[in-house]
């Protein structure tokens, strides 16, 4: 069964960092680029960025550039997300998902629970 | 950001189909056929229901169906039941400036 496990949300004062990780297993976790998706409470599914099987072919939303970065250990099978000078904006639940066949211009066919980042003084 | 456009909400009686509609441009849903349709509890893991415009995941109902014209994708609820009351995202690739954009989300309510 392909399971997909989010960690290391909290709460975190304006300007914080946080690293989200989410641990995979059930699947070939190298032959899958993986992307993290938000859901800031009372705002729809917002794709934050995507990861390329091998670790290149990486994206990001414009409002998350030059202060999160996506990586991956496929050792470990475990993705990441380091959240830097993070902003009220950035308050929301973080999902961890699949890539559909691989890749991530095709979207998301599995989907971790999340896991909630909530920036406040 | 570039989200795709949805109605706010769509409701049915158990029983009958519901539409929700999801319009674009020629850079996402006009212009590839990578149009995927998500159901949301809250509180649970987002679901896949549908995948390039039409194809379900093995295990989805057969009463979830879409389709697309032109800068508009559909999903299409048909025998609606209590279990479909929640809320549903297309979600597309797009050559815009963001790389995957969402719809900003139907809610649906089974009268």
């Amino acid at each position: 069964e392909v399971q997909l496990l989010e960690s290391g949300g909290g709460l975190v004062q304006p300007g914080g960092s946080l690293r989200l990780s989410c641990a995979t297993s059930g699947f070939t976790f190298s032959n899958y680029a993986m992307s993290w998706v938000r859901l800031a409470p009372g705002k729809g599914l917002e794709w934050v960025s995507s990861i390329g099987g091998s670790g290149t072919g990486i994206y990001y939303t414009d409002s998350v550039k030059g202060r999160f970065t996506i990586s991956r250990d496929n050792l470990k099978d475990t993705v990441y997300l380091q959240m830097n000078n993070l902003e009220v904006e950035d308050s929301a639940m973080y999902f961890c998902a699949r890539a559909l066949k691989g890749y991530a211009y095709y979207g998301m066919d599995v989907w971790g629970l999340g896991t909630t980042v909530t920036v406040s003084s | 950001q570039s989200a795709l456009t949805q109605p706010a909400s769509v409701s049915g009686s158990p029983g009958q189909s519901i539409t929700i509609s999801c319009t674009g441009s020629s850079g996402d849903i006009g212009g590839y056929n990578y149009v995927s349709w998500f159901q949301h509890h809250p509180g649970k893991a987002p679901k896949l229901i549908l995948y390039d415009v039409t194809d379900r995941p093995s295990g989805v109902s057969i009463r979830f169906s879409g389709s697309k014209s032109g800068n508009t994708a559909s999903l299409t609820i048909s025998g609606l039941q209590s279990e479909d009351e929640a809320e549903y995202y297309c979600g597309s690739y797009t050559s815009n400036s963001v790389f995957y954009a969402f719809g900003t989300g139907t809610k649906v309510t089974v009268l």
